[in-house]
């Protein structure tokens, strides 16, 4: 069956523009994870959706970026006002619900703030 | 809070034989669970093994086998005939099962794996 998908592939932007990245999980797969990888930060945990539940934006960097979930499928993470410092790939995973279950990475976004 | 490193950020071995990446992890939990992901350049990271940390037999997947030491809280992978096409970057991760999964995933930096034709 169909993968994890994330679009776009890659994103060139100007700082200060507002990105929107997307992911269509896996179908029937209610978890879904957001992850950031840099080359100073490696990968880190953005923030969890299960179902239509409120996620846990904990781990989200900061208060320019938000993320939401519609129908509890498609995904989209919203980056306010770029800073180069947001420059990394934005990986997505989706899983069944629990810790045991593997989660199933996109390809990820490269995202490049000039 | 939970950590994981991976001493070695490259690691170069010559193809059909055998190499082992490191990896240790800080917890003070006593359920939890342990991967080994492989990213290779098309950025699209894949599962390579998975071990429960309340099993004590030591997880298989054909060429790529664990040493999971849970007293030194140790997770290192063995990749058996190391082949051209694993060649990619491994990282180590660890989760808990609480709280349904909501915590993610915490990675290492990852390790490098070079293979010599």
């Amino acid at each position: 069956g169909a993968g994890v998908s994330q679009s776009p592939s890659n994103k060139v932007t100007e700082k200060g523009k507002d990105v929107e990245l997307r992911c269509d999980p896996i179908s029937g797969h209610t978890a879904l994870y957001w992850y950031r990888q840099s080359l100073g930060q490696g990968l880190e945990f953005l923030i969890y959706f299960q179902g239509n539940s409120a996620p846990d934006k904990s781990g989200l960097p900061s208060d320019r970026f938000s993320a939401e979930r519609t129908g509890g499928s498609v995904s989209t993470l919203t980056i306010q006002r770029t800073q180069q410092e947001d420059s990394a790939v934005y990986l997505c995973a989706s899983s069944l619900i629990g810790g045991a279950y593997e989660q199933y990475f996109g390809p990820g976004t490269r995202l490049t703030v000039t | 809070a939970q950590t994981v490193t991976q001493s070695q950020p490259e690691m170069s071995v010559q193809e059909a034989e055998t190499v082992t990446l490191s990896c240790t992890y800080d917890t003070s939990e006593s359920d939890y669970y342990l991967f080994w992901y492989k990213q290779p350049p098309s950025r699209q990271m894949i599962l390579v093994i998975r071990q429960e940390a309340y099993k004590q037999q030591n997880a298989t997947e054909n060429r790529f086998s664990v040493n999971f030491q849970k007293a030194a809280k140790s997770f290192s992978l063995k990749i058996s005939d190391s082949q051209l096409g694993d060649a990619a970057m491994y990282f180590c991760a660890y989760r808990t099962p609480s709280g349904g999964g909501a915590d993610g995933l915490t990675f290492g930096k990852g390790t490098h794996l070079i293979i010599q034709p």
